[in-house]
Order: structure tokens, then sequence, then C-alpha cells
């Protein structure tokens, strides 16, 4: 069974554009959640999807953004970049049942110039 | 709100030998998860092993068993016999258990580098 898919591995944004950030969850599963990793906030909860409606936010700002469609995949977007947006986005799906173990994608690395 | 706290953010432990990894949270629910989370070079983000609190029972996934003390707030993760391939970030991370909908979140704590000596 293939993994937690994100496109694209890797992207450079200047200060001011927006960046539209892709993951593909396991087949089956159906919650899809976002974090953010950089090394001075660390791993930091984005929002969480189900079901094509948001079940979750985290504490981040507007800029911010994302949806589900209907077959699971999920998009978060980040507008007017910022230099500090640069990070590792990183996407885990899960089956939502019992343990609801989140499985990882490999992330997007964006850097904002 | 929960946090969790991972105080060693460094640390080392010979080849073959073995290492202790600390943990603790804080929370006001008495029913959640708690998961170890490895993070090698590549980024990739790899489920080690997980806990139940309303089980009592330490869990253990071949080289790696958790002590997990819920009075405590406690949750430390051993690594026996270590191998250069357990080199990597630690991180450890919590998750209610209140709700399967719409309550995936985990909470990180800030993660442990532990390096393996050859």
């Amino acid at each position: 069974k293939a993994g937690v898919t994100q496109t694209p591995r890797y992207l450079i944004k200047t200060r001011g554009q927006q960046v539209t950030l892709s993951c593909s969850p396991i087949s089956g599963h159906r919650s899809v959640s976002w974090y953010q990793q950089t090394p001075g906030q660390g791993l930091q909860f984005l929002f969480e999807y189900f079901s094509e409606t948001q079940r979750n936010k985290g504490n981040f700002p507007g800029r911010f953004s994302g949806r589900q469609f209907s077959n699971s995949r999920s998009e978060m977007n980040v507008s007017t970049l910022e230099l500090g947006d640069s990070a590792l986005y990183l996407c885990a799906s899960s089956l939502i049942t019992g343990f609801g173990e989140q499985f990882f994608g490999p992330g997007t690395r964006l850097t904002v110039l | 709100a929960q946090t969790v706290t991972q105080s060693q953010p460094e640390m080392s432990v010979q080849e073959a030998e073995t290492v202790t990894l600390s943990c603790t949270y804080d929370t006001s629910e008495s029913d959640y998860y708690l998961f170890w989370y490895k993070q090698p070079p590549s980024r990739q983000m790899i489920l080690v092993i997980r806990q139940e609190a309303y089980k009592q029972q330490n869990a253990t996934e071949n080289r790696f068993s958790v002590n997990f003390q819920k009075a405590a707030k406690s949750f430390s993760l051993k690594i026996s016999d270590s191998q250069l391939g357990d080199a990597a970030m630690y991180f450890c991370a919590y998750r209610s258990a209140q709700s399967n909908f719409g309550n995936e979140k985990l909470t990180f704590g800030t993660g442990t580098r532990l390096t393996i000596i050859p």
C-alpha cells in the first residue's frame, strides 16, 4: 500500500507570493492533518480535515488555509508569504478508528526568500 | 491545553548499549494516547511505539519499550541494543482520546537528538 505522498518536495518562493502544497493520504484514510516544523518553534499543528470538513485548527494566522477533496486528498495554502513561513510542512493521514495512528508523508520544504 | 516536555535536547549512546529518553506531559484528561516518533535525517516521521493511557501495561516493540507512569505524567522510551540506524531525532507526542472525529491533533515535545557512537 502506498504511503502518504506530498508534492512538491521542495519549493522556493519570495515574500508576498502565495503557495499551495498537496497531500495524498494512504488509500482508505479519511483524516488528514498538517504540521509545520521549524527549528525555533518545533512541530506545530496547523489543521485537520475529515470528510472534507476542517475539524480542528491550530493557532496560525488566516493566511494559512486548507481544504480536503472528496477523495481525501488535501491541499494547504499560504498567502502573502513571510520569511518566517520557511519550514518543513508535514502531512499525516489516519483511519480515525481505534488508535488513529498517524502516518506521515516526507514533507514539503518551503523556503521563502 | 496539553503540553509535552522533553528535557534532553541531545543524548548519545555506545552502539549495543541501552539508552532512555525522557518525556513528561501535562493534561487534565484521563484518556489519551502517547507516542514516540523517530525522525531520521531523511525527515520522514516514523512511529516507534504507542501507549494507551488506560492500559497499565507498558508497550514494547522489539528493542523499544516505554515506562509509562500515568500519575507522574511521565512517558520514557528505552532503546535496548542500540544500533547505528537508531540515530535520529525522537519526538514524544500526545493525542487526546476524547473523540475519534476531529481530534487527531498531535502535540509534540521539542525532541531529543540521539547519536549512536560506534
